[in-house]
């Protein structure tokens, strides 16, 4: 039974640039969240994907998007990167958008020099 | 706003001993809470759970105690072992549209003296 993945596992920009990052659900899951996880601070939620929609939204500017595909894998683009960018963005799946526990993956290191 | 807080950014405990991650909230629409456990260069793993109706839940040696009027949760591990050093996340969430996600606090790292 394949976990949640995530890819790629680091990534290097520069400020200005787009970036975007991958994230397959566990199977069977068919809602993705992302969330960003500073250094030294817990995970931030950004957003939500249920039925290829944006349920709801932290807070986060609108330079953060995303999408979600009908295999309900998702994506998620970061425009005109900021050096405030630098974290550790995760993507967890769950079970229909009520359901509490949600799976992480391991997570895309992004570097923004 | 930091509405889920853990006070302690770290914890020793000796391998055998009984250790007690606190976490305290402050939204009274959370009505569901959790606890991650996170190794270095891995996503958080869920631990275990407890629902709003309840005040305790037990899972092998992990118990996650709320006490709602406190508006406060512990995770209590017996006996620790080494392999429980981590960073410990508490997390909560509510069954209300706009509360559906994970809200975390800052995490605990618990050290397990051998």
């Amino acid at each position: 039974d394949a976990g949640v993945t995530q890819s790629p596992t680091h990534l290097i920009k520069t400020r200005g640039q787009q970036v975007t990052l991958r994230c397959s659900p566990k199977s069977g899951h068919d809602t993705v969240s992302w969330y960003q996880q500073a250094l030294g601070q817990g995970p931030q939620f950004i957003f939500q994907y249920y039925e290829e929609e944006e349920r709801q939204r932290g807070n986060f500017p609108d330079r953060f998007s995303g999408h979600q595909f009908p295999n309900y894998s998702s994506e998620l683009n970061v425009n005109a990167l900021l050096l405030g960018d630098s974290a550790l963005y995760l993507c967890a799946s769950s079970l229909g958008p009520g359901q509490y526990e949600q799976y992480f993956g391991p997570g895309t290191r992004l570097t923004v020099t | 706003d930091q509405q889920v807080k853990q006070n302690s950014p770290s914890l020793s405990v000796q391998e055998g001993r009984i250790s007690i991650l606190n976490c305290d909230y402050t939204n009274s629409m959370f009505d569901y809470f959790l606890w991650y456990k996170k190794y270095p260069a891995e996503g958080p793993t869920f631990l275990i759970s407890i629902s709003s109706i309840k005040d305790k839940n037990e899972d092998g040696r992990f118990t996650v105690f709320l006490n709602k009027s406190a508006k406060h949760l512990s995770l209590h591990i017996v006996p620790s072992q080494p392999g429980d050093s981590a960073v410990y996340f508490c997390a909560a969430s509510g069954s209300n549209f706009g509360n559906e996600k994970l809200t975390f606090g800052t995490g605990t790292r618990l050290t397990i003296i051998p």
